[in-house]
């Protein structure tokens, strides 16, 4: 059963508007959260990660919003730039520190 | 970055013939990782590693094994490829708090 879940497999959004990306999960012992950026034949690239005990964090153009009650967080940057036109992934650790746990991805598309 | 390569980059390969991928990095990292990526499915662990020669099963190791002999490189070997194994294989080791990916090996099973 998938314990991190992202709801959207695309979005657009236009150049210079906030991107929000959502995400869910389900196990409440996950201890970090993080969201990785992926272009075409390439590796994700981490972006920025959230520990459990947070609410927020921010790094340059990016915030990332954890809402434990509803077990839910999300990714926000602006503005958003054709370069950012990715598959985006929600990811959680195990408090165990021993696994990663993905989402199914969600495509952003940036339109000029 | 955990200075992570993979090898081969691309490969095809017949049913039924073993295949083994490759995966170096150069940060001493503890743990090592691979996963698969296929559409809908997002990124799947199939097994990992904590450390030499200690390895443990991920969400869909069946028809894969893995080996680690040395800190720096972690094998995955599929015994008897199957078309169902075709899919792009991302090797990851953890730093800190992230992990760190490799480039990809795209692997197609004909």
């Amino acid at each position: 059963d998938q314990q991190v879940k992202q709801n959207s497999p695309s979005l657009s959004v236009q150049e210079g508007r906030i991107s929000i990306l959502n995400c869910d999960y389900t196990n409440s012992m996950f201890d970090y959260f993080l969201w990785y950026k992926k272009y075409p034949a390439e590796g994700p690239t981490f972006l920025i990660s959230i520990s459990s005990i947070k609410d927020k964090n921010e790094d340059g153009r990016f915030t990332v919003f954890l809402n434990k009650s509803a077990k839910h967080l999300s990714l926000h940057f602006v503005p958003s730039q054709p370069g950012d036109s990715a598959v985006y992934f929600c990811a959680a650790r195990g408090n165990t520190g021993n696994q990663f746990y993905f989402g199914t991805g969600t495509s952003l598309t940036v339109i000029p | 970055d955990a200075g992570i390569t993979q090898s081969p980059r691309h490969k095809v390969t017949e049913t039924g013939t073993p295949v083994t991928l490759r995966c170096h990095q150069t940060e001493n990292h503890r743990y090592m990782y691979w996963y698969r990526q296929d559409p809908g499915h997002g990124l799947r662990l199939i097994h990992y590693s904590y450390g030499v020669k200690d390895t443990d099963k991920g969400e869909v190791s069946d028809g894969y094994s893995v080996s680690r002999s040395k800190t720096e490189d972690f094998l995955l070997t599929l015994e008897s490829a199957t078309s169902s194994q075709t899919s792009v294989y991302f090797c990851a080791a953890r730093g800190q708090t992230e992990a760190f990916f490799g480039q990809g090996t795209r692997l197609t099973v004909v």
